[in-house]
């Protein structure tokens, strides 16, 4: 099975802008993988930010992109604010089956 | 508006089942999938495996099968996942979630379980 790889922590200063990567061990992510991204705060469900590589829900701040960057889906948050900090997942589907990554844990500071 | 909502908190001694519940609204059940996700704690989110309500098909990831079964019931719009022969391992809140790459990702608020003896 594939392993998703996510960057571990990440800082970023109020109003600044980050960067999330999203990688397969299978390969270059591609918008096929239709990757999607969750933001998830401690004891609560996640919450769906980005669908199909860039597509977002009524509910995503406009601060929040997706997209594909050197082989990797990736997410922007461009101008943070401290309620963006939170762990963060994606997600890849592969022929029938999903995998989430790791995790990335962004910290606003 | 789509909403998933799980049944509720369960404790389970090691070597019994549990079968959670998952009650959709706001959409046709029937026309889109079901996944399940469990989160350990502190752990990340793992994907566990899906169920078409309308055709009864599944597919699990190797972790889970021959534990795991996943079935709902149409009439109710009710997803269910049961999980047997639970270890300490298994202590866990599970989610359902509508995961669609077309039309968008849908969750329910989770439900724990734990496995104590």
């Amino acid at each position: 099975q594939a392993v998703v790889t996510q960057e571990p922590s990440l800082t970023v200063s109020p109003g600044g802008t980050v960067t999330l990567t999203c990688g397969s061990t299978t390969g270059a992510v591609t918008g096929g993988h239709y990757p999607s991204w969750f933001q998830q705060k401690p004891g609560q469900a996640p919450r769906t930010l980005i669908y199909g590589t860039s597509n977002k829900h009524s509910w995503t701040p406009a601060r929040f992109s997706g997209s594909l960057l050197g082989g990797k889906a990736a997410l922007t948050l461009s101008g943070a604010q401290p309620d963006d900090e939170a762990e963060y997942y994606c997600l890849l589907s592969y022929s029938g089956t999903r995998v989430f990554g790791t995790g990335t844990k962004v910290t606003v500071l | 508006q789509v909403q998933l909502v799980q049944s509720g908190a369960e404790v389970k001694k090691p070597g019994a089942s549990v079968k959670v519940s998952c009650q959709a609204s706001g959409y046709t059940f029937a026309s889109y999938d079901i996944s399940w996700v469990r989160q350990a704690p502190g752990q990340g989110l793992e994907w566990m495996g899906w169920m078409n309500p309308n055709s009864g098909n599944t597919g699990y990831t190797q972790k889970f099968q021959g534990t795991v079964t996943m079935t709902s019931d149409t009439a109710k719009s009710t997803a269910y996942m049961e999980l047997s022969s639970l270890r300490s391992e298994d202590t866990a809140v599970y989610y359902c979630a509508r995961l669609d790459n077309w039309n968008g990702h849908y969750w329910g608020q989770g439900t724990l379980v734990t496995v104590s003896s």
